[in-house]
């Protein structure tokens, strides 16, 4: 089955800075990579996402890339803000027979130092 | 609150015993999901289902049973087989289509089995 590596664990960035975290993926058949974002004692909630058909993709301060060859993606925030404290999954998706089953990274928590 | 409801909050039980949580979704959602999250260990599945009348084991169905009669409610049941169930649950669903895959999460039910 398909199996997502997600680093750093944790991750502390100074309000203003840029944060990357990583991820692989081990089947080369995931073709949809969502990530989410879950506040502390929230629900985890989808911020962006990219098919494989794509390289990367932006929405304001937050960017994906995604390198098919070399199985990773990766989720960039820039000009982190304290709300941007959370933790973070990433997530590969492969559809066998119609069902979409998501296979989740690990976590990540960032904290974002005022 | 996201159209996907899970109930309760939080639920206590002795060891030994089965323990049924609630998944309702009013989003028309054709799959539903049930995952299990423990620290530092992120979103593993238990459970999934794309239509009434079935569903599919996923990375930890061992020791939980799952029902689809209605497509708005997918309940977990947790029983006594299941070796370590004090854990967060999270409950999704989502929209089955060729362009829209965001997973909705529920708010969770935190179980502890003492």
């Amino acid at each position: 089955g398909e199996n997502v590596e997600q680093h750093p664990s944790t991750l502390s960035v100074q309000e203003g800075d840029s944060a990357v975290i990583k991820c692989t993926y081990s089947d080369s058949a995931s073709n949809y990579f969502p990530w989410y974002k879950q506040e502390l004692g929230k629900r985890p909630q989808l911020i962006i996402d990219i098919r494989s058909n794509v390289g990367e993709k932006k929405d304001q301060r937050i960017a994906v890339t995604l390198n098919k060859t070399a199985k990773h993606f990766s989720l960039h925030i820039t000009e982190t803000q304290p709300e941007d404290s959370a933790v973070y999954f990433c997530a590969a998706s492969i559809a066998p027979g119609g069902y979409q089953k998501v296979t989740f990274g690990t976590g990540t928590k960032l904290q974002v130092i005022p | 609150d996201g159209g996907i409801t899970q109930s309760p909050k939080y639920l206590f039980r002795k060891e030994g015993q089965n323990v049924t949580l609630s998944c309702e979704q009013n989003l028309n959602h054709d799959a539903m999901y049930w995952y299990r999250q423990d620290p530092g260990q992120g979103l593993r599945l238990i459970y999934y289902s794309q239509i009434v009348n079935d569903f599919q084991k996923g990375d930890i169905a061992e020791g939980y049973s799952v029902s689809r009669e209605k497509k708005e409610s997918f309940p977990l049941t947790v029983t006594s087989a299941q070796k370590n169930p004090t854990a967060f649950y999270l409950c999704a669903s989502r929209a089955i289509s060729d362009t829209y895959e965001e997973q909705y999460f529920g708010p969770g039910t935190r179980l502890t089995v003492t």
